[in-house]
């Protein structure tokens, strides 16, 4: 069925520190992911996206990874930032399909 | 700025009424997407269109309709509203189907009384 899901509804980082945001998804025919980030009153912003020929994705501070033996897509971001706080998404697209998936999000706080 | 825009920002409305939110899309942009989020259910895809007509559909209730109008532009129709109808809704457009990046709007928050 439609799932994706993941694992830490929260996470707390030190400003500075990297952050790993883990997302599981359960349908093997999914060919396209994406990170979103979601900051308080406003809509999903994309953020970086991977497919699935692909297992690693570097953008501006962020990377994703694809591990499709295990269906698990994580975003990594680098030297995290006071405004990196906010939720991120992912979402899976199943090949041949137009519509998104979305997780369920992850709240990623910033401590000073 | 995404360029997408979405009115009204906020709407609050009694049950058993009907609203109509309005999105227009980034120019250019010819597929528009309509997502529920609630907090119990996160982004919902409801449905989408592309040049006016309906390509695909997901959990959209018989109660709530779209269409996309000739100038591109949407409109969400939610009718007979109940409590649990109070969520965001958010408007995405891209170039075409499929296309891979969905660019959202600002959201309507709707709550219903």
């Amino acid at each position: 069925g439609e799932s994706v899901g993941l694992h830490l509804p929260t996470l707390s980082v030190q400003e500075g520190d990297n952050s790993i945001i883990n997302c599981a998804y359960s349908n093997s025919a999914s060919d396209y992911f994406i990170w979103y980030k979601q900051e308080s009153g406003k809509g999903p912003q994309f953020i970086i996206d991977i497919r699935s020929n692909m297992d690693k994705r570097q953008g501006q501070r962020v990377t994703v990874l694809l591990n499709k033996t295990v269906k698990h897509l994580s975003l990594q971001i680098a030297a995290t930032q006071p405004g990196d706080s906010a939720v991120y998404f992912c979402a899976e697209r199943y090949q041949g399909a137009q519509k998104l998936v979305f997780g369920q999000g992850t709240r990623l706080t910033i401590n000073p | 700025d995404s360029g997408v825009t979405q009115t009204p920002k906020h709407l609050i409305t009694a049950t058993g009424q009907r609203v109509t939110l309005r999105c227009s899309p980034r120019s250019g942009d010819l597929s528009v997407y309509w997502y529920q989020q609630s907090l119990d259910q996160g982004l919902q895809f409801l449905i989408q269109y592309y040049n006016g007509e309906e390509r695909a559909k997901g959990n959209i209730l018989e109660r709530f309709s779209a269409q996309q109008f000739p100038d591109l532009h949407s409109e969400l129709n939610l009718s007979s509203l109940e409590l649990g109808d109070s969520a965001l809704y958010f408007c995405a457009s891209s170039v075409a189907p499929g296309e891979d990046e969905q660019f959202f709007g600002p959201g309507t928050r709707l709550t219903v009384l």
